[in-house]
């Protein structure tokens, strides 16, 4: 089972500024990770997919990179609405494995 | 536009089984290449994929608990279904039926279409 480390927990930042949340794997991914931002009482939303793909509806502000083991998330403008939990998912190999989430946090 | 809405019992109790079905609309079920799966979330943690199904019949399961859940498809419904036996409070957790989406390189993975998840309590 791939083991996916997100960090850091949680991340605290200033509307405005740039946010970068780092998800590690245990063994290579590839590109096949996807970025989850979930709200409060909210179910996931899809963000990122293949690593670096935005999602239907997605704003540029949030981009994904690298491959491998050490992916990134960038949140290049933090907006209010951007303040959440944040999970990756690899889905390389079975069975697909969800980092424990990183907490944007203002 | 595809939409995924949970349904089951709120409250199972302990050594019971967990029944789910998410029913589907906007789309059939049964369409070519289609993966369908199963997230749990437990109070104040984080997600946990349960397992998938893939063209209604080949299965894939989170080997943590392979030994008590199965998830199939009831094409004539439109839906899928997961069960869960012999949970204990463990289980207790927000479920979430998805449907994930490929990518460029045609694997399947990020899942684009949620439910808006339903609660499941294991209590006596």
């Amino acid at each position: 089972e791939i083991v996916m480390m997100q960090s850091p927990a949680t991340l605290s930042v200033s509307p405005g500024e740039r946010a970068t949340l780092s998800c590690r794997a245990s063994q290579s991914v590839s590109s096949h990770l996807a970025w989850y931002q979930q709200k409060p009482g909210q179910g996931p939303r899809l963000l990122i997919y293949g690593a670096s793909t935005r999602a239907t509806g997605i704003p540029a502000r949030f981009s994904g990179s690298g491959s491998g083991t050490e992916l990134t998330l960038t949140i290049s403008s933090l907006q209010s609405e951007d303040f959440a939990v944040y999970y990756c998912q690899q889905y390389n190999s079975w069975p697909w494995t969800f980092g424990q989430g990183t907490k944007v946090e203002i | 536009q595809l939409q995924l809405q949970e349904s089951g019992p709120g409250l199972v109790k302990p050594s019971e089984t967990l029944s789910l079905s998410c029913t589907v609309s906007g789309g059939s079920i049964s369409s070519s290449s289609h993966y369908w799966g199963w997230i749990r979330q437990p109070p104040g943690k984080g997600l946990e994929w349960i397992g998938s199904i893939y063209n209604s019949e080949t299965t894939y399961y989170n080997p943590s608990l392979k030994s008590r859940v199965t998830i199939s498809v009831d094409t004539s419904a439109n839906q899928f279904s997961l069960k869960l036996n012999s949970v204990t409070a463990a289980d207790t957790a927000v479920y979430y039926c998805a449907k994930p989406r490929p990518d460029s390189s045609g694997y399947y993975g990020g899942m684009d279409v949620w439910g808006q998840g339903t609660t499941v309590t294991v209590s006596s």
